[in-house]
């Protein structure tokens, strides 16, 4: 079955680590995106990808790092410069056509204390 | 800039009562709508794309509905299973700093109870 997967789905740091969230996709599709969420509000998005070797900074890309070298893949690296790094992190997926709808992985929980 | 606000944040309804979510945007010349269903510690699945005002579609017990100012998500005789929290997503319009990004609302936490 096309999907999905990132890994792992529960991940602890510790303060002043780098931690790198897989995300793989076998849905063909050209975008990925990584996205943020943190409870009351929406997902926000913080970096996205329309092809590979090329990505675009999102609203919150301070303190994070991606690569885009297969189509597949799209890792996103925590660096130690996120100041507030615990949080639920979402990696998608869609055709680059205008209108195509997003397809989520099921999350990665990043504690870091 | 780009905005997305649902209302209510929080619905409680009993099996059976029928209900409605909504979602206003301000983006004018909207792309793409998109209605997406979240389960505690999943990722959000898709249910609905609008493109146009007017627009409907239907998935069992739901039902979204387009205008040129909000989107509603009509719930009818909701079953506990349903209890989830919906979200709502817009496109950033072709051409401006926003193209290719998603942004979506704050959600509305849907509890059915039997």
């Amino acid at each position: 079955d096309g999907g999905i997967t990132q890994s792992p789905k529960y991940l602890f740091r510790k303060e002043g680590q780098n931690v790198t969230l897989s995300c793989e996709q076998n849905l063909n599709h050209d975008a990925m995106y990584w996205y943020r969420q943190d409870p009351g509000q929406g997902l926000r998005l913080i970096y996205y990808s329309q092809i590979v070797n090329d990505f675009q900074k999102g609203d919150i890309a301070e303190g994070y790092s991606v690569s885009r070298e297969k189509k597949e893949s799209f890792p996103l690296t925590v660096t130690s410069a996120q100041k507030n790094p615990t949080a639920f992190y979402l990696c998608a997926s869609s055709m680059r056509r205008a209108n195509s709808p997003l397809h989520f992985g099921n999350g990665t929980r990043l504690t870091v204390t | 800039e780009d905005q997305v606000t649902q209302s209510p944040e929080a619905l409680r309804l009993q099996e059976g009562e029928s209900s409605s979510l909504n979602c206003s945007y301000t983006v004018s010349g909207l792309r793409g709508l998109f209605w997406y269903r979240q389960d505690p510690g999943k990722g959000p699945e898709f249910l609905f794309t609008l493109y146009s005002a007017g627009e409907e579609k239907e998935k069992e017990r739901l039902k979204a509905t387009l205008t040129k100012k909000e989107s509603f998500l009509h719930i009818t005789a909701p079953k506990p299973e349903d209890s989830a929290t919906y979200l709502c997503a817009q496109f950033g319009r072709a051409g401006g700093t926003s193209y290719g990004k998603l942004t979506f609302g704050q959600g509305t936490i849907l509890t059915v109870h039997p």
